[in-house]
Parts: C-alpha cells; structure tokens; sequence
C-alpha cells in the first residue's frame, strides 16, 4: 500500500450504532488531519495531530471521538450520530503540521446516517 | 487571521479552451500557497505550490499558477482544458495551518 488509505470506503449507519472510520498513512508523515466534507459545504477540518497529540480541535461534537495511536494511524470513533453528519470523510497527512509542507489525502469515507 | 477566498463557485469552459481559476489570499506575510485537485467520490490531490522564487510555477497535468503580491492573488491558469480535468480545485494557504477556499467547481463543455 502507498499513499494515505481510508476503510471503509462507505459506511450506512443508524443514528444509535457505533462506528469507527480507520486511517493509515504509509509516507512516513508526522501529521495527520481528520477533515468533514459536506454537500454545499466548505472544507472542515475537524481535528489535527501532530505527532500522535491533538493539537487541533474545531469544536467538534463530542459524537465524534479520534484516536491516534501512532503517527502511521488515525480513527475516528462515531457514535449516536445525527443525520447531518452524513458527508464526506478525508484523512490527510502532512510530513508537519507547520508551514510549507502539502497534505497528502485519502480517498474519504462516505458515510449516511440514517 | 489567514484566508482564503476563490470568487468562482462554477465555472464552464469548452474542451480546447483556456482556463483561469482566481484565488485571492489574506496573510500579513508571504505564506506558502497551494492548489488541490478533487475528482468526484475522491481525496484532493496536489496540483502545484509556492513556497518562495520563481512566481511562475508550474504543476502536474499541464496547469501552472501565478503568485502575484500586489494583488494577493494565486490563479491557476491551464492554456487547453481537457474533458477529464472537470472537477473540484481547491485554494489553499499554509502559514503555521492550512486554510482551503471554498472550491471552484469545473464543467468541461465537449
């Protein structure tokens, strides 16, 4: 594998299941980027970290969990959902968080809340 | 505060024609600058940046995009568009976090 993957590429979800979304990056990066993409809608970026800490929180509901347990990997733990949150989810990483470095993306999840 | 903004939210262009896409940028200093593409149900991918030099750069898939101080202006220019370059491209500035503009959608007429 290369690049920055994202399973599962779909998810159908009730509004009382939990789900978790799992990101892998395989570039070697330090930073990676949890990002919400809705129809109609700018880019969010949702959470950051950098080296395996939170750096970034973008008042976040607490429905949406992240965990980073290395810098290779990110997840996203979802639970009790509302179906606004249906979107698109991007993963990205960067080799830092800071300044001239290019995030690297995902393919995203498409997740439905139902 | 930085930001980002691309005036455009639609733009159609013939195959074979040129094309612009503006984005305008608020940032005290000179920040590194950046243009994404997003093909439909895909990540964004990048097309070219700026960190400092040259003010010409040039990118993948044939685009190039101009940094012009003055105007705080970082447009993405393609001298012939093709029907698969329709898409989603994005603006984005970095000083410290990135910021991403609202995205330019592209239809390519055939």
């Amino acid at each position: 594998e290369t690049g920055v993957t994202q399973t599962p590429r779909h998810l159908v979800m009730g509004m009382t299941n939990k789900k978790s979304l799992k990101c892998e990056q395989h570039l070697g990066h330090n930073a990676m980027y949890w990002y919400k993409q809705s129809a109609k809608k700018p880019l969010e970026l949702m959470f950051v970290y950098n080296f395996k800490e939170q750096t970034e929180n973008n008042s976040v509901p607490s429905r949406f969990s992240p965990e980073c347990p290395n810098s290779s990997h990110l997840f996203l733990h979802l639970h009790t959902l509302q179906p606004e949150d249906s979107a698109l989810y991007l993963c990205a990483s960067s080799q830092e968080v800071a300044g001239d470095y290019e995030q690297y993306f995902g393919p995203g999840t498409r997740l439905t809340v139902t | 505060a930085q930001s980002v903004t691309q005036p455009d939210i639609h733009i159609t262009v013939s195959e074979g024609a040129s094309l612009e896409l503006r984005c305008n940028y608020s940032y005290g200093a000179t920040p590194y600058l950046f243009w994404y593409v997003q093909s439909p149900g895909q990540g964004l991918q990048l097309l070219l940046k700026y960190f400092s030099g040259d003010t010409l750069v040039q990118g993948i898939k044939g685009f190039e995009a101009e940094f012009k101080r003055s105007q705080s202006s970082f447009n993405l220019r393609k001298p012939s568009v093709h029907w698969s370059d329709a898409a989603e491209y994005f603006c984005a500035v970095s000083a410290g976090k990135s910021t991403f503009g609202d995205g330019t959608t592209l239809t390519v007429k055939p």
